[in-house]
């Protein structure tokens, strides 16, 4: 089992709700990330902090937004989505170097299972 | 952008064979290249991180070698066990804004036969 917790596992949401994915890790690492992943698509990252500080945004929508309040926590709040963002979506953690910026291995959650009706 | 390439057929093997899976990618050289497993469901799991500098890395019966002229790594498990049955994604370290971003490949399906 890993130290990244995420809850709900499972989740089915109209386009008009309002929602939160919660991620925590209990490895005292300085980063955490969002991705989603889709069937046959690789995994596609969504937001990074890095010490508590969003450092990638890639071109995600609006009706993601990401909440990181300290170096253990991080959620995702959704609102208004489309049956296409329908997915798994992941959260992870790692221990990045502050000097040279490189992030080793990431401790993946077991994910969040997003249904869209 | 770099752009990583996994093979997307499954590859299917016997029990006691060597699995070797493939790990193409196109531009610049990453810092590092990582090796994870994942299982239906679930997220992936850590196995392997080999650095630009090292030619081959082993764990267990793991290993992974790192060529940065043909820009390839390959995985191998050795002595394969229905156990190891799996997706293996590769993600390469990509620069961006002073610091390294895991961009991860599609993942290749290996399914070993008893």
């Amino acid at each position: 089992e890993t130290g990244v917790t995420q809850t709900p596992r499972h989740l089915v949401m109209g386009m008009t709700n309002k929602k939160s994915l919660k991620c925590e890790q209990h490895l005292g690492h300085n980063a955490m990330y969002w991705y989603k992943q889709s069937a046959k698509k690789p995994l596609e990252l969504m937001f990074v902090y890095n010490f508590k500080e969003q450092t990638e945004n890639n071109s995600v929508p609006s009706r993601f937004s990401p909440e990181c309040p300290n170096s253990s926590h991080l959620f995702l709040h959704l609102h208004t989505l489309q049956p296409e963002d329908s997915a798994l979506y992941l959260c992870a953690s790692s221990q990045d170097n502050p000097t040279s910026g490189l992030s080793y291995e990431q401790y993946f959650g077991p994910g969040t299972r997003l249904t869209v009706t | 952008s770099q752009k990583i390439e996994q093979n997307s057929e499954a590859l299917n093997i016997q029990e006691g064979k060597t699995a070797t899976l493939t790990c193409n990618y196109t531009n610049y050289s990453p810092a590092y290249l990582q090796w994870y497993r994942q299982d239906p469901g679930r997220g992936p799991v850590f196995l392997l991180l080999i650095r630009e500098n090292e030619k081959e890395k082993r764990k267990e019966r793991l290993k992974v070698t790192f060529d940065t002229t043909l820009k390839q790594s390959l995985f191998h498990i050795t002595a394969s066990q229905p156990a190891d049955s799996a997706t293996y994604l590769c993600a390469l370290a990509v620069p961006s804004g002073g610091s390294y971003i895991p961009t991860f490949g599609r993942g290749t399906s290996l399914i070993v036969h008893p």
